[in-house]
């Protein structure tokens, strides 16, 4: 079964730092590109940070370029999603998903259970 | 970066209805589009891509139609489980963007 497991979720207070890691199983995983999606209580989506097979690749949400940092270990399974300079603002349920396809980023499928974040004194 | 605009916010509907959402694009995405369905302290789940393109296993009442600027998600006959939270992504260039989402609601 293909899954993604997300786990690093913490309460931590403003300008500190978090890192957040995702375990997958069940397909070749560094055959497919990975991103990190969040979204805060009661609100919508928001993408936050996507790499590429061969960590050749990295593309950010402007609301989190220069803060946070995504990297892969294609021999552990993982992705991971440093955070530092932590605002209020990122407080949410942070996502990890596969891109739907081998090489693709554009869709997600499947998703992480998730897990929070939360930013606050 | 590309604006997804989803219409309406939220919608009331009983067993058996047709369902229609709307997603609007900021610029022409061509078919570079996919739609998510949510539930209540779920992820997300991949329903359709490509505007058109059902996922595997997600049930043929759902269908997607539009390309270039406006889309639409359709439920031909809503079902218990199908109500939910839906939200559209375009997958045409970075940064990736999502609608604001369309709560479907049991009337």
């Amino acid at each position: 079964e293909v899954q993604l497991v997300e786990s690093g979720g913490d309460l931590v207070k403003p300008g500190g730092s978090l890192r957040l890691s995702c375990a997958a199983f069940g397909f070749t995983f560094s055959s497919y590109a990975l991103s990190w999606v969040r979204q805060a209580p009661g609100r919508g989506l928001e993408w936050v940070a996507s790499i590429s097979t061969s960590s050749s690749s990295f593309y950010y949400a402007d609301s989190v370029r220069g803060r946070f940092t995504i990297s892969r270990d294609n021999a552990k399974n993982s992705v991971y999603l440093q955070m530092n300079s932590l605002r209020a603002e990122d407080t949410a349920v942070y996502y990890c998903a596969r891109g739907a396809s081998s090489g693709n980023y554009y869709w997600f499928d499947p998703w992480g259970q998730g897990t929070l974040v939360t930013v606050s004194s | 970066d590309i604006q997804m605009t989803q219409s309406p916010s939220s919608v009331s509907a009983s067993v058996g209805d047709r369902v229609t959402i709307t997603c609007r694009a900021s610029q022409g995405i061509d078919t570079w589009l996919a739609w998510y369905q949510q539930k209540p302290g779920k992820a997300p789940k991949f329903l359709i891509y490509g505007a058109s393109s059902l996922q595997s296993g997600v049930p043929s009442r759902f269908s997607g139609s539009g390309s270039g600027t406006d889309f639409t998600l359709t439920i031909s006959s809503l079902q218990p489980e199908d109500f939910a939270t839906y939200y559209c992504q375009q997958g045409k260039s970075f940064p990736l963007t999502f609608g604001g989402g369309t709560k479907v609601e049991i009337k």
